[in-house]
C-alpha cells in the first residue's frame, strides 16, 4: 500500500517561494509510477500542478509552468514541490499523489497540507 | 486544454434515493480517461471510477460510471448516509484537468 506524506511550511510571504516535500513509503519512487501535486483554494476545486516519474521527466500544469520545479530524491524515497513568487491567490491545500502511468487516475493521496500566504 | 463542466452544482436527495451526475467535456476524452472522486470534508479526494465505468478497488457496486466522448454519467443507485459528499469528474488523456464538482446534500 503506498502511502504519501506532505511536509512543509504552513504559512509563505508574498512574492517569496514556496517548497513541499512528499514522503512515499510502501513503494520504491525507483521502481516506477508518476509523482504529482495538486492544490485547493479553501472552499474551491482542484488544480492539477504537475508531476513527475522517477527519471525525472516532468510535466507540468501549462497556467503554473513558469512557476513550477517538481524534482525526485530517489535516494530519500521522495518528490519536491517549489512554486515561485506566490500570492495570495496560491493560497490552497496542497495534494501530492501517484498515478501508475502518464494516462492513469490519481490512486494514491497524502491527506494534505494548507499553505497560507500572507504578510 | 479540455474543460469540464459538471451539473447539478447541488443535488439534494434524501438516504436510498438514486443520483446521477453529469460532466461534459468541452472535447472528446480519449480513449475515455475520465475519472470521478469523491471527496468529504477535510479529506483528500478518493477514486471511485476510472476509464469512465471501471470501479476502483474496494468501490461499493452502487456507484457506476458511463459515457464515451464528451459526456459522462456517475450514478449512485441508492445514497447511503456516507455518500453525501462533492464528486469532481477527471480527464486524464490530455494533460489532466477537473471539472468543478457536485455537492450531494442531504435533502
Amino acid at each position: 500500500q503506498v502511502q504519501l506524506q506532505e511536509s512543509g511550511p504552513g504559512l509563505v510571504k508574498p512574492s517569496e517561494t514556496l517548497s513541499l516535500t512528499c514522503a512515499v513509503s510502501g513503494y520504491s519512487i525507483s521502481s516506477g509510477y508518476y509523482w504529482g501535486w495538486i492544490r485547493q483554494p479553501p472552499g474551491k476545486g482542484l488544480e492539477w500542478i504537475g508531476s513527475i516519474y522517477h527519471s525525472g521527466s516532468t510535466y507540468y500544469n501549462p497556467s503554473l509552468k513558469s512557476r513550477v520545479t517538481i524534482s525526485v530524491d530517489t535516494s530519500k524515497n521522495q518528490f519536491s514541490l517549489k512554486l515561485s513568487s506566490v500570492t495570495a491567490a496560491d493560497t490552497a491545500v496542497y495534494y501530492c499523489a501517484s498515478r501508475l502511468w502518464i494516462a492513469a487516475p490519481n490512486d494514491y493521496w497524502g491527506q494534505g497540507t494548507l499553505v497560507t500566504v500572507s504578510s | 486544454e479540455i474543460v469540464l463542466t459538471q451539473s447539478p452544482g447541488t443535488l439534494s436527495l434524501s438516504p436510498g434515493e438514486r443520483a446521477t451526475l453529469s460532466c461534459r467535456a468541452s472535447q472528446s476524452v480519449s480513449s475515455s480517461y475520465l475519472a470521478w472522486y469523491q471527496q468529504k470534508p477535510g479529506q483528500a479526494p478518493r477514486l471511485l471510477i476510472y476509464g469512465a465505468s471501471s470501479r476502483a478497488t474496494g468501490i461499493p457496486d452502487r456507484f457506476s460510471g458511463s459515457g464515451s466522448g464528451t459526456d459522462f454519467t456517475l450514478t449512485i443507485s441508492r445514497l447511503e448516509p456516507e455518500d453525501f459528499a462533492v464528486y469532481y469528474c477527471q480527464q486524464y488523456g490530455s494533460s489532466l484537468t477537473f471539472g468543478p464538482g457536485t455537492k450531494v446534500d442531504i435533502k
